[in-house]
């Protein structure tokens, strides 16, 4: 079946302005998680999401990040007034939660660019 | 709090030798996973192999397998047989319990020798 989908695959903005990330996770996979990958910092959590739980954000690095999940499968993780520092390949995963099948399953990535 | 720790940055090999990477964590859980994950330049994170820490016996997979010493905190892989299409970066990975977030090491640069 299809994999976990990201779009766009590449962003360009200014410095300021606000974007929006979007993750498509595996049918039928009922948790989703953000992580982000940067030089400096590697590969970061950023956000959870487990069915209709509250989302663990304890990985988000200031409030201007936030993230939903929409009928529990799209989800769109949204930096607001962007920062040269906030530039980055954003990650998306989803897995199984039940049936033994716990495998994060990753999407391509979206790589920001903050200019 | 969780570690993952991958002291080295690069690594070389040649084509058809067997190269080993590195990767020792840190944790107070005795329930717990560790993987490995390779990203070629695509930037799509694949999976190579994981192992239960409640399991003793090494897990493999084809030319991939590991040397897990839980007292040590240790969870090397190897790649056998080192083919071109290996070249990658490769991340440690540990996750507390069956479903939670990924803590991730730095990661290494594998590079294959024609």
């Amino acid at each position: 079946g299809a994999g976990v989908s990201q779009s766009p695959s590449n962003k360009v903005t200014e410095k300021g302005k606000d974007v929006e990330l979007r993750c498509d996770p595996i049918s039928g996979h009922t948790a989703l998680y953000w992580y982000r990958q940067s030089l400096g910092q590697g590969l970061e959590f950023l956000i959870y999401f487990q069915g209709n739980s509250a989302p663990d954000k304890s990985g988000l690095p200031s409030d201007r990040f936030s993230a939903e999940r929409t009928g529990g499968s799209v989800s769109t993780l949204t930096i607001q007034r962007t920062q040269q520092e906030d530039s980055a390949v954003y990650l998306c995963a989803s897995s199984q939660v039940m049936g033994g099948e716990y495998e994060q399953y990753f999407g391509p990535g979206t790589r920001l660019t903050v200019t | 709090a969780q570690t993952v720790t991958q002291s080295q940055p690069e690594m070389s090999v040649q084509e058809a030798e067997t190269v080993t990477l590195s990767c020792t964590y840190d944790t107070s859980e005795s329930d717990y996973y560790l993987f490995w994950y390779k990203q070629p330049p695509s930037r799509q994170m694949i999976l190579v192999i994981r192992q239960e820490a409640y399991k003793q016996q090494n897990a493999t997979e084809n030319r991939f397998s590991v040397n897990f010493q839980k007292a040590a905190k240790s969870f090397s892989l190897k790649i056998s047989d080192s083919q071109l299409g290996d070249a990658a970066m490769y991340f440690c990975a540990y996750r507390a319990g069956a479903n939670s977030k990924l803590t991730f090491g730095k990661g290494i640069t594998l590079s294959v020798r024609p």
